[in-house]
């Protein structure tokens, strides 16, 4: 069965901690790993990884994708109170209907005290 | 842009009563998709429509519930009866392509209460 497996499930730090969120799957017919933040409404897109080894990088946010060991890591240096959110990576693999399906996990819940 | 719109935004209703939730894709969008999140299984999809016509719907998970797509801005997922375990955050998302993932714009989401 297709899965994705996010830890920690929830974590607490300090504002400007590095926090390192990790994405393990088992899909077959891989194509993409998305990572979105969602904020107590809808979720917004953050990263997309289709290519081991090469960092994805928005501002104080970087991501890595290993295709090998089948995991992802989120890394958010410097962290902020409005870094606090639900981040959700998402696993797309291919249906034969040529359509990419999104299998998400349950996500981490980051909380960054002041 | 408005964006996806949903409606409605909160919905209380008792098991055993019928329930539609209504989405409006993104104008030019080909590609709709429902979402069903829930605290225990996370974000699931649920169906997908492409050009208006059902393409996956293996997340739907029983008779009770149905999804439409009439025309390209409009969709509707009814549950019917409702039972508590429906009880959920349901998200409807389009885009242009249904092989371009992060392009699905995700609407505000109903989150539904059955008692």
């Amino acid at each position: 069965e297709d899965k994705v497996v996010q830890s920690p499930l929830s974590l607490v730090v300090h504002e400007g901690d590095t926090v390192t969120l990790n994405c393990s799957y088992e899909v077959t017919n891989f194509r993409s790993l998305l990572w979105y933040k969602q904020e107590k409404k809808a979720p917004t897109f953050l990263f997309m990884l289709t290519s081991s080894g090469i960092e994805k990088k928005s501002g104080r946010l970087s991501s890595i994708l290993d295709k090998k060991e089948l995991f992802s890591i989120l890394n958010i240096t410097a962290t902020q109170t409005g870094d606090s959110a639900v981040y959700l990576c998402a696993v797309g693999y291919r249906l034969n209907t040529g359509f990419q399906k999104l299998v998400f996990g349950t996500g981490t819940r980051l909380l960054v005290s002041p | 842009d408005a964006g996806v719109i949903q409606s409605p935004r909160h919905e209380v209703t008792e098991m055993g009563q019928e329930v539609t939730l209504r989405c409006k894709p993104i104008s030019g969008h080909n590609s709709l998709f429902w979402y069903r999140q829930t605290m225990m299984r996370g974000l699931e999809l649920l169906i997908y429509f492409n050009n208006n016509v059902p393409i996956d719907d293996s997340g739907m998970p029983e008779d009770r519930f149905s999804a439409k797509m009439p025309n390209a801005s409009f969709s509707t997922l009814k549950i019917q009866p409702s039972e508590p375990r429906d009880s959920a955050v349901y998200f409807c998302a389009s885009s242009f392509s249904p092989d371009i993932p992060n392009e699905q714009f995700f609407g505000p989401g109903t989150r539904l209460t059955v008692l």
